[in-house]
């Protein structure tokens, strides 16, 4: 049992570049969520969804784009990499909403866009 | 507009003692309260929760207390361990809301 699998751990990108972030879980969540972490803002919520084929904004979505096609798997897409994406980036998944039950991270990738 | 603050980025406590930990929140709809703590190059795990309901929650050595009035909530580790130098954030969440608000996050170290 894995768990939250991140890939990959880290990258580095030049501005404009473009790429996605794989995110797979094995427990049958149905609630999936994307996390930027920076120094002195916490966490915060890029996308997430609440099942295969549904997905909604969070707090910090522009510059960022998701699917859901499967339960298993939430990739994100960097669509033109920027300086101000350089941050750790966290998978999260739950069985139920977010507010409900607790999140299960995966170990994050760190992203560095020069 | 930060609704979830923890407003000491870090703090350091001697083995053994008790470690508190405090956040404040804004938005009055919050009812369920969670503690996550994370160590260097991990995701975060989750710790313990709390509902609007109670006003304390005990899990071992880790208990959450919540004043309402006071928007307030803090973690208490007792007794503290190596093991809990880490960074812990707060979250909270409003009813039917699929979003989680989390705190900027304290480092705790322990000092041996």
């Amino acid at each position: 049992n894995a768990g939250v699998t991140q890939t990959p751990k880290f990258q580095v990108l030049k501005t404009g570049q473009s790429m996605t972030l794989q995110c797979a879980q094995d427990m049958n969540h149905e609630y999936m969520s994307w996390y930027r972490q920076d120094p002195g803002m916490g966490l915060r919520l890029i996308h997430y969804s609440v099942g295969a084929g549904i997905t909604d904004q969070g707090e910090v979505p522009n510059g960022y784009n998701v699917s859901r096609s499967t339960t298993e798997d939430f990739p994100l897409r960097l669509l033109s990499a920027a300086p101000s994406q350089t941050s750790v980036y966290f998978c999260a998944s739950s069985w139920d909403w977010a507010g409900n039950s607790p999140l299960h991270f995966g170990n994050g990738t760190r992203l560095t866009v020069t | 507009d930060q609704q979830v603050k923890q407003n000491s980025p870090s703090l350091s406590v001697q083995e053994g003692r008790i470690s508190i930990l405090n956040c404040d929140y804004t938005n009055s709809m919050f009812d369920y309260f969670l503690w996550y703590k994370k160590y260097p190059a991990e995701g975060p795990t989750f710790l313990i929760s709390i509902s609007s309901i109670k006003d304390k929650n005990e899990d071992g050595r880790f208990t959450v207390f919540l004043n309402k009035s006071a928007k307030h909530l803090s973690l208490h580790i007792v007794p503290s361990q190596p093991g809990d130098s880490a960074v812990y954030f707060c979250a909270a969440s409003s009813p039917g809301n699929e979003k989680l608000t989390f705190g900027t996050g304290t480092r705790l170290t322990i000092i041996p």
